[in-house]
């Protein structure tokens, strides 16, 4: 099956630091990658969908000059988290899908963001 | 507005017991997927099950079924003969098309606990 991976798997930081998050689509292409937050206890929610080449759209209440998403290539996309703050800390993890695999999104493994 | 609901926060069952974890949802798409994911401690997203709404026969995909009443607008997940390595959450989605773009809406979850 399909494989995505996250880098990194952890990150602890100081508060007002960036931290940049990679999702990779390993054995395929992905034209669209999602990302999603997922708060302890909670649901994931999405954040963000990104097309390669074009702007990410973001969801309603997510401040795009703090989650910057670039989709470079079609096996990777980035999100940073700009001056990140400890209610920036939770669970991160992206998704990809392809065209012709609308019957799912492939997840990664997540990114446990902790920020002090 | 696409919606899914999952009224068991958690559920305890005996192992080797089958279990149904409940999942209904609203849209008025005609077209539309539903999925069930499996979230262990380890936070990973793990896909199960998938069901498109003109599949005329319900998805089953070893011990995972799902119970698709379209009328009722429910999606059940069935698990037979569980086991230990079942405990995790579940979370039932729908992908809808909004605003023209591919998206996954998530339950809340149900945190499902196989006692030996």
């Amino acid at each position: 099956g399909a494989v995505v991976s996250q880098h990194p798997s952890r990150v602890i930081c100081k508060s007002g630091t960036s931290v940049k998050i990679e999702c990779r689509s390993l054995d395929f292409q992905a034209t669209t990658m999602f990302w999603y937050r997922q708060f302890p206890k909670q649901s994931l929610m999405l954040m963000a969908t990104s097309n390669e080449g074009s702007k990410a759209t973001y969801e309603q209440g997510v401040e795009k000059d703090k989650f910057l998403i670039n989709h470079a290539s079609l096996t990777l996309s980035t999100l940073t988290v700009t001056s990140a703050h400890p209610e920036d800390s939770s669970f991160y993890i992206c998704s990809a899908s392809y065209p012709g695999g609308e019957k799912t999104q492939y997840f990664g493994p997540g990114t446990r963001l902790l920020v002090l | 507005a696409q919606k899914i609901t999952q009224t068991q926060p958690g559920m305890f069952v005996q192992e080797k017991e089958a279990v149904t974890l409940d999942c209904t949802y609203d849209t008025s798409d005609q077209s539309y997927g539903l999925f069930w994911y499996k979230q262990p401690s380890s936070g990973e997203m793990i896909f199960l099950i998938y069901q498109g709404s003109y599949d005329e026969q319900n998805a089953t995909e070893g011990r995972y079924s799902l119970n698709f009443q379209k009328a009722r607008k429910s999606a059940n997940l069935v698990i037979s003969a569980s086991q230990l390595g079942d405990s995790a959450m579940y979370f039932c989605a729908m992908r809808s098309i909004i605003q023209g773009a591919q998206k996954l809406v998530f339950g809340q979850g149900t945190r499902l606990t196989i006692n030996p």
